[in-house]
């Protein structure tokens, strides 16, 4: 089975925190994708990644950076945390070819920025 | 812009019923693929079923069945004889390689099963 894990599943942070969010998968994909969850706006896209060290915005990539050093792992970041972050972020990934696959999401974090 | 809309934030139904969730999009492409996915209390989103635009026949997956009219461009999910695991809320959703295989979702549907 395909494993998209996320390093936490609740986090609480204070404003003007830098944030990290962790994503790891063990299936050798090459593309990752951030989203963020919000209660009638389904899921918005922050960032993506189709290789290490590449990445591309998504249609929300204000206040967020991300990082991809090795291929399993992608890291969401939040250089000053605010709390119109608050939310729940899932991370996912694909294959670049296998589009008709869609893409195996991580469990989600919700984070709340008080 | 790539768009899909779901038009129904919430849904109930009887446990053994059936429902369907509506769900429509808009794109220039010809070459897409569609799907519906489940996200249950826990959170864990997972795929249902998908369906290629190249494709008039309608994909089915056991008690889960779509209604695709690409003209139209709506794809609907039906649930039949619901059970109680179905309760969830379920994300309608396009991609297509031009885009980078990234995913465009609807603002879901929340389902109900009832006892």
């Amino acid at each position: 089975d395909v494993k998209v894990t996320q390093s936490s599943r609740y986090l609480v942070k204070r404003t003007g925190e830098k944030v990290f969010l962790e994503c790891v998968q063990d299936m050798d994909h090459e593309n990752m994708f951030w989203y963020r969850q919000d209660p009638g706006l389904g899921l918005r896209l922050i960032y993506f990644s189709y290789d290490v060290k590449m990445k591309e915005k998504g249609d929300i990539p204000e206040g967020y950076s991300v990082s991809r050093e090795k291929k399993e792992r992608f890291s969401l970041i939040l250089e000053s945390a605010s709390t119109n972050q608050t939310s729940m972020y899932l991370c996912a990934s694909s294959f670049q070819t296998a589009t008709a696959s869609g893409a195996f999401f991580g469990q989600g974090t919700r984070l709340t920025v008080v | 812009a790539q768009t899909v809309t779901q038009s129904q934030p919430e849904m109930s139904v009887q446990e053994a019923e059936t429902v369907t969730l509506s769900c429509t999009y808009d794109t220039s492409e010809n070459n897409y693929y569609l799907f519906w996915y489940k996200q249950p209390p826990s959170r864990q989103m997972i795929l249902v079923i998908r369906q290629e635009a190249y494709k008039q026949q309608n994909a089915t997956e056991n008690r889960f069945s779509v209604n695709f009219q690409k003209a139209a461009k709506s794809f609907s999910l039906k649930i039949s004889d619901s059970q109680l695991g179905d309760t969830a809320m379920y994300f309608c959703a396009f991609i297509f390689k031009a885009a980078g295989n990234k995913l465009t979702f609807g603002g879901g549907t929340r389902v109900l099963v009832k006892p």
